[in-house]
């Protein structure tokens, strides 16, 4: 049972515009998320996180929102690059269950036209 | 220098051989991770090490072994490698937290 789901496996968009990527969890124990970015032939990157007692964190042209009660994360990215196409990965954990185990979505690969 | 190593970048092997993908770090971390990517499934954790005494299997263990040498050092072993193995391989450290640092990745193709 899939406990991360990114239900969008591609996204397009214009330069300059703003990237939205979504991510859906199902385990109510999750309280800190992530996102990650990985490049061909790379390993992922860490972009940003939230904890759960935040709706929101914000990092540069990147902002991830956090809606509790629906069990959704989003990443906003404003203004899109084309540097920014890459596969990007939510990730879930539970800091409470002290494993550092993250439960990773399927991935979303955006592409950024010039 | 790349906190997070792993050789080799690229394996092709047999099926039925052994392999062993090596994973080092300098960041001084206790938590190691291996993971695999496959297409439209993401990372899914295969084992974790709190330290070298400490082993623990992930979601999808079964025909994969470790060995923790030292704390900078995390090896995967495939005892008789298969088809379905072939994937993307990826190791990871964490600290204290929940961020972890992943390595380049290994492209191991089992024929």
């Amino acid at each position: 049972d899939q406990q991360v789901k990114q239900n969008s496996p591609s996204l397009s968009v214009q330069e300059g515009r703003i990237s939205i990527l979504n991510c859906d969890y199902t385990n109510s124990m999750f309280d800190y998320f992530l996102w990650y970015k990985k490049y061909p032939a790379e390993g992922p990157t860490f972009l940003i996180s939230i904890s759960s007692i935040k709706d929101k964190n914000e990092d540069g042209r990147f902002t991830v929102f956090l809606n509790k009660s629906a069990k959704h994360l989003s990443l906003h990215i404003v203004p899109s690059q084309p540097g920014d196409s890459a596969v990007y990965f939510c990730a879930a954990s539970s800091r409470s269950s002290n494993t550092g185990k993250l439960i990773f979505g399927q991935g979303t690969t955006l592409q950024v036209k010039p | 220098d790349a906190d997070v190593t792993q050789t080799p970048r690229n394996r092709i092997t047999k099926t039925g051989k052994r392999i062993m993908l090596e994973c080092s770090q300098t960041k001084g971390h206790d938590r190691m991770y291996w993971y695999r990517q496959d297409p439209g499934l993401g990372l899914r954790l295969i084992y974790y090490s709190f330290d070298v005494k400490d082993i623990n299997k992930g979601e999808i263990s079964d025909g994969y072994s470790v060995s923790r040498q030292a704390q900078a050092k995390f090896s995967l072993s495939l005892e008789s490698a298969i088809p379905n193995q072939t994937a993307l391989y990826f190791c990871a450290t964490s600290g204290t937290g929940n961020t972890q640092y992943f390595g380049p990745g290994t492209r191991l193709t089992v024929l």
